[in-house]
C-alpha cells in the first residue's frame, strides 16, 4: 500500500515564485493535515481538513492556501514564496476520530532562495 | 492557549541506561495524548497514545508513558535504551477542534 504520498520530494524556488505541494492518500481517510518542520521548532500545523471540500487554519497559516477538492488529495499552495518558507513539509492523514493516529508522508524539502 | 511543552531539546544517555523524555500540556478540556518518533530522514510514526482508562500505556518496543492529569504531564520512559532508539521524539495533543499540536521535539542521543 502506498499510504500517504507527497510530491515533489525536493524543490528549490526563487523568492516570489509560486508552487503547489500535492498530498495523496489511498486509505479513504477523512482528515488531512499539512505541517512544516523547522529545526528547534518541532512540527507546526499550517492547515487541515476534516473532509472533502472543507479546510481550516492551523497555527501558522499565513502565506499558504489549501484545497481539498477530492477526498484523497490535499493541496498546499504557496502563492509568493519567501525565504522564511524554507522548511520540510509533511502531510498526514487520519480516519477522523480524535483518538486515531496520524499517517505521515515522507516529506518535501523546500528551499526558497 | 493550549500547547505542548517538551522540556528537553536533547537528551544524551548511555546505551542500556534508563531514559525519561518529558512532556507537559496545557489544556482546560480533555485531550488525547500521543508520542511519535522520527528516525533519521523519515516521517513520523506513532509510538504510543493515551485515550482513557489506565494511565500507563506501553509500546511494543519497550517504551511506556504515564498520563498524570494533576500535573498535566505525559512523560515517556524506557528502562534500557538501545542504539536503535536514536531518533527524535515528539509529544502531541489532539484538541477538541481536531487540531493536532506537536511539541518541539526531543533528540535522543545514545552514547556507546
Amino acid at each position: 500500500n502506498a499510504g500517504v504520498t507527497q510530491t515533489p520530494k525536493f524543490r528549490v524556488l526563487k523568492t516570489g515564485q509560486s508552487m503547489t505541494l500535492l498530498c495523496a492518500q489511498d486509505m479513504n481517510h477523512e482528515y488531512m493535515y499539512w505541517y512544516r518542520q523547522d529545526p528547534g521548532m518541532g512540527l507546526r500545523l499550517i492547515h487541515y481538513s476534516v473532509g472533502e471540500g472543507t479546510t481550516a487554519k492551523g497555527e501558522v497559516p499565513d502565506g499558504y492556501n489549501v484545497s481539498r477538492l477530492k477526498k484523497q488529495n490535499f493541496l498546499l499552495g504557496l502563492e509568493s514564496a519567501a525565504p522564511s518558507q524554507t522548511s520540510v513539509y509533511f502531510c498526514a492523514s487520519s480516519r477522523g476520530r480524535r483518538y486515531e493516529k496520524l499517517f505521515f508522508g515522507s516529506g518535501t524539502q523546500l528551499s526558497v532562495l | 492557549a493550549q500547547s505542548v511543552t517538551q522540556l528537553d531539546s536533547q537528551v544524551p544517555v548511555f546505551e542500556e541506561a534508563p531514559v525519561e523524555l518529558r512532556c507537559n500540556y496545557s489544556s482546560s478540556v480533555s485531550v488525547y495524548l500521543f508520542w511519535y518518533v522520527q528516525y533519521p530522514n523519515q516521517g513520523l510514526q506513532l509510538l504510543l497514545k493515551y485515550l482513557s482508562g489506565s494511565t500507563l500505556v506501553k509500546s511494543i518496543n519497550g517504551f511506556e508513558a504515564e498520563f498524570n492529569k494533576s500535573q498535566t504531564s505525559f512523560h515517556l520512559r524506557k528502562p534500557s535504551v538501545h542504539i536503535s532508539d536514536t531518533a527524535e521524539y515528539f509529544c502531541a495533543v489532539n484538541l477538541r477542534d481536531d487540531k493536532i499540536i506537536f511539541g518541539k521535539g526531543t533528540r535522543l542521543h545514545i552514547l556507546p
